[in-house]
């Protein structure tokens, strides 16, 4: 059982390039999250989608773009990157109705990015 | 949102009990209490969640009292392999509004 599968897992960029955080889950998950987390830092909610065809912004968006075209899927992208978008990047996803497990999210291995 | 309080860092001797509280003073009526684990270059695992009273699992249990306002992590017997840091969250879960703090950082000590 794969889970939530991020890729790439490092990456480096160079200031002004844009990239894609790919990440899938196969747990038919309807809630889906990307946070980025700086060293020595909690985790900080970049965007989050409810379901296909919707996303929202969370607390720290700008910079970032997402959409989320199938229930597997939910990619972020980066369109000018900056130094300050250095740090590892999570993607989550949840199971939000009824039943005794209230919205428990499960995490990828994280992307680590720089940008130089 | 409701706004977590917990210890930056605790350190534990092996085979210890180990509770770390979560102030959340302002919890509101529709909100749980999750914890999650993180180890180093890994993303966070769940390890509890609860609405009130007790709750226990095989990994921990988690503790709150009646007004809600607070809730305590218990890890039994803590070994080696459970430094890591442990986050609190409070809200409600189909509002999607459950924010990581810096969480408490563990360190079990040989």
């Amino acid at each position: 059982n794969a889970g939530v599968t991020q890729t790439p897992k490092f990456r480096i960029l160079k200031i002004g390039q844009s990239m894609t955080l790919q990440c899938a889950q196969d747990m038919n998950h309807n809630y889906m999250y990307w946070y980025r987390q700086d060293p020595g830092m909690g985790l900080k909610l970049i965007y989050y989608s409810v379901g296909a065809g919707i996303t929202d912004k969370g607390e720290v968006p700008n910079g970032y773009n997402v959409s989320r075209s199938t229930t597997e899927d939910f990619p972020l992208r980066l369109e000018l990157a900056a130094p300050s978008q250095t740090s590892v990047y999570f993607c989550a996803s949840s199971y939000s109705g009824h039943g005794l497990a209230k919205n428990i999210q499960y995490f990828g291995a994280g992307t680590r990015l720089s940008v130089l | 949102l409701a706004k977590t309080t917990q210890p930056i860092s605790m350190d534990s001797y092996e085979g210890q009990e180990v509770n770390i509280t979560c102030s959340h003073n302002n919890i509101a009526t529709n909100d749980y209490i999750t914890w999650y684990q993180q180890f180093p270059s890994q993303g966070p695992r769940f390890i509890i969640q609860g609405y009130k009273t007790k709750v226990t699992n095989e990994v921990a249990s988690l503790f709150i009292p009646a007004d809600r306002k607070s809730s305590t992590l218990s890890l039994p017997r803590v070994s080696l392999s459970d430094t890591a840091v442990y986050y609190c969250l409070v809200g409600d879960p189909g509002a999607n509004n459950l924010f990581f703090g810096t969480g408490t950082r563990l360190t079990v000590i040989p």
